[in-house]
């Protein structure tokens, strides 16, 4: 069975603090997405990872950044979290830019 | 700007009735197309996919959708409910030269007992 983990289900930080979010997936995917999710808006892109080592930034980078060392891990990091970065954030891997995204469940983020 | 709408935020249906989630789209060129469930808790599955050929696609859980070029829309339909389906649903669009899906908005569907 096909699978996209997320190091967390929920997570609550305080302002200023950095904050890591872990994706893993086991379906040899090239390509790695992370996005957030907030009511009303649905899903916006941060940013995108074709390669190992390769990043392309989505809609809304501001504020973060990611690491993909690994073919199979890809990071989202938050240098200093704020109260409006909290959301819920998906990853997701694809084979193929083009193709189904297997989405994991999804961390809960909240900055207090 | 290239863009998905999805005109309904939140829909209630009763159990057994019949299903028609809107999505309309704003591309330069026929899209590829999808349509995605959220659960609650849960990330997105994938329930079909249009990318070319026949207009009618179907997909898992009962569900189809009808690509209509004429109307730039992508409307999700199921015959009858279950309990079961009451989640979010993205519909959301990518073209061959891009390298980023737009998702629309989502529409939540609720279920009537």
């Amino acid at each position: 069975d096909v699978k996209v983990t997320q190091s967390s289900r929920y997570l609550v930080k305080r302002t200023g603090e950095k904050v890591f979010l872990e994706c893993v997936q086991d379906m040899d995917h090239e390509n790695m997405f992370w996005y957030r999710q907030d009511p009303g808006l649905g899903l916006r892109l941060i940013y995108f990872s074709y390669d190992v080592k390769m990043k392309e930034k989505g809609d809304i980078p501001e504020g973060y950044s990611v690491s993909r060392e690994k073919k199979e891990r890809f990071s989202l990091i938050l240098e200093s979290a704020s109260t409006n970065q909290t959301s819920m954030y998906l990853c997701a891997s694809s084979s193929n830019l083009v193709n189904e995204q297997f989405f994991g469940p999804g961390t809960r983020l909240t900055v207090l | 700007a290239q863009s998905v709408t999805q005109p309904d935020i939140h829909i209630t249906v009763s159990e057994g009735a019949s299903l028609e989630l809107r999505c309309n789209y704003s591309y330069g060129a026929t899209p590829y197309l999808f349509w995605y469930v959220q659960s609650p808790g849960q990330g997105l599955q994938l329930l079909l996919k249009y990318f070319s050929g026949d207009t009618l696609v179907q997909g898992i859980k009962g569900f189809e959708a009808e690509f209509k070029r004429s109307q730039s829309s992508f409307n999700l339909r199921k015959p009858s409910v279950h309990w079961s389906d009451a989640a979010e649903y993205f519909c959301a669009a990518i073209d061959s030269s891009a390298s980023k899906i737009i998702f629309g908005s989502g529409t939540r569907l609720s279920i009537r007992p």
